[in-house]
């Protein structure tokens, strides 16, 4: 069965570092979604792409996260520099087009830890 | 402004009981959709139910129901017959189908389920 696949599933990294994370979505997902997981918490959208165009990053703090999906497939998303409220679940998830009436499909999370 | 509640943190439910997690929301839109995640301690999401704006019939899901009420803007799931498997995270969300942006979906605080044996 096709995933979305995501690596690594663990980063622990020092405050001030750089980090990247990446998301290989189900073969043929045309929409890519960015969440942040506070632990407690829920999902929190960070950007959306549609195809290779961001179609939302309203809540992706730009002085520091930048998120791209260059050809359209897969994505990066990085963090520079971390801060240590940074801590938490990344989780990427793809869906076959906008109108979709079906599910998110999701990766297995990348947790970063920020020391 | 919160655009998915859901009131309850935390559940303890007696095993192979019903249990009904609370979800309301808020939005302008005539078309949107409403999803139930479970998140066991593994961390993964796994999808369990989905519910359209314009569905005359609550979806069911096998042992899942969602119980939705349009004017009173509430997706509640119900689980019947609880398994001790069933102690996860629940997160409810929403999809909404702007007419000038793409939709984007956005979920709840989250229930925490417990099954007691």
């Amino acid at each position: 069965e096709a995933e979305v696949a995501q690596s690594p599933r663990y980063k622990i990294t020092e405050k001030s570092q750089a980090v990247a994370f990446w998301c290989d979505p189900i073969s043929g997902h045309a929409t890519l979604y960015w969440y942040r997981q506070i632990l407690g918490q829920g999902p929190e959208l960070l950007v959306q792409f549609q195809d290779e165009s961001v179609v939302d990053d309203s809540q992706l703090p730009k002085d520091r996260f930048s998120a791209e999906r260059l050809k359209g497939v897969d994505s990066t998303l990085k963090i520079q520099p971390a801060e240590l409220g940074d801590s938490a679940m990344y989780l990427c998830a793809s869906t076959k087009d906008q109108g979709f009436t079906g599910e998110l499909f999701f990766g297995e999370g990348s947790r970063l830890t920020v020391l | 402004a919160q655009k998915i509640t859901q009131t309850q943190p935390g559940m303890f439910v007696q095993e192979k009981e019903a249990v009904t997690l609370d979800c309301t929301y808020d939005t302008s839109d005539q078309s949107y959709g409403l999803f139930w995640y479970k998140q066991p301690s593994s961390g993964e999401m796994i999808f369990l139910i989905y519910q359209g704006s314009y569905d005359e019939q609550n979806a069911t899901e096998g042992r899942y129901s969602l119980n939705f009420q349009k004017a009173r803007k509430s997706a509640n799931l119900v689980i019947s017959a609880s398994q001790l498997g069933d102690s996860a995270m629940y997160f409810c969300a929403m999809r909404e189908d702007g007419y000038s942006s793409a939709s984007k979906i956005i979920f709840g605080s989250g229930t925490r389920l417990s099954i007691r044996p």
